[in-house]
């Protein structure tokens, strides 16, 4: 059962501005993490965020997690072309039948016009 | 020195056929993966391996077989192929379970079966 959901589907912007995308999730979860897939390549890993954490820095990166209404957010500031990627959300549940998996959302198509 | 390796990256072939595709990685890591992505980019495990051990088989037809000789390397081997099993496969591997860190993915393996 899928356990993330990423909002929006499609984001498209001018290079500069900010991007923020958004994840909700089912169940309980031991940490979140967000991966970047450039089109025609493997999911590389951005930040880990653990469910006793609410905010976490990474260069342009920042993401928030807020586990009473199981959600995630990712703000990527100052976008550059060099940013456009489909971002994921993975949850590792830390109950029920996904326990010791690790579920990827939908994921969200950024689009970063030069 | 690619971290997690995957071949072939393209396998094209006909249904009712035979086919494998191999992953090692070169990071020293207990736990590996196959992923399915499908043509919506949604990215959904199939099976872990901890120490060429199997401990997670999501709902997959056996005609899906994973084989792990050793820690380092996790091969699928893929019978009597059918439609809708085109996709694009990708390997990963982290260190120790889900919950104490990252995945890092293989480039994939785009399997068209006509």
């Amino acid at each position: 059962s899928q356990q993330g959901e990423e909002d929006p589907q499609a984001l498209s912007i001018q290079e500069g501005e900010n991007a923020t995308m958004n994840c909700s999730y089912k169940t309980s979860i031991n940490n979140l993490q967000w991966y970047r897939q450039n089109s025609g390549r493997g999911l590389v890993h951005l930040i880990l965020i653990r469910s006793n954490e609410r905010e976490k820095h990474s260069g342009r990166l920042r993401v928030t997690l807020d586990t009473s209404k199981k959600s995630s957010s990712l703000l990527i500031t100052a976008s550059r072309a060099a940013d456009t990627a489909s971002y994921f959300c993975a949850t590792d549940a830390n109950s029920g039948g996904s326990q010791g998996n690790l579920i990827f959302g939908k994921g969200t198509k950024l689009s970063v016009k030069p | 020195d690619t971290a997690v390796s995957q071949t072939p990256k393209y396998l094209v072939t006909q249904m009712g056929n035979d086919k494998s595709i191999k992953c090692e990685q070169n990071l020293g890591h207990d736990t590996m993966y196959w992923y399915k992505q499908d043509s919506k980019k949604f990215l959904k495990i199939m099976f872990s391996y901890n120490n060429k051990e199997l401990i997670i088989n999501e709902t997959v037809p056996n005609r899906f077989s994973p084989k792990s000789p050793d820690k380092a390397h996790l091969n699928l081997h893929i019978n009597s192929l059918e439609l809708g099993d085109s996709a694009v496969y990708f390997c990963a591997s982290s260190q120790g379970t889900i919950s104490t860190g990252e995945l890092f993915f293989g480039e994939g393996s785009r399997l068209t079966v006509l």
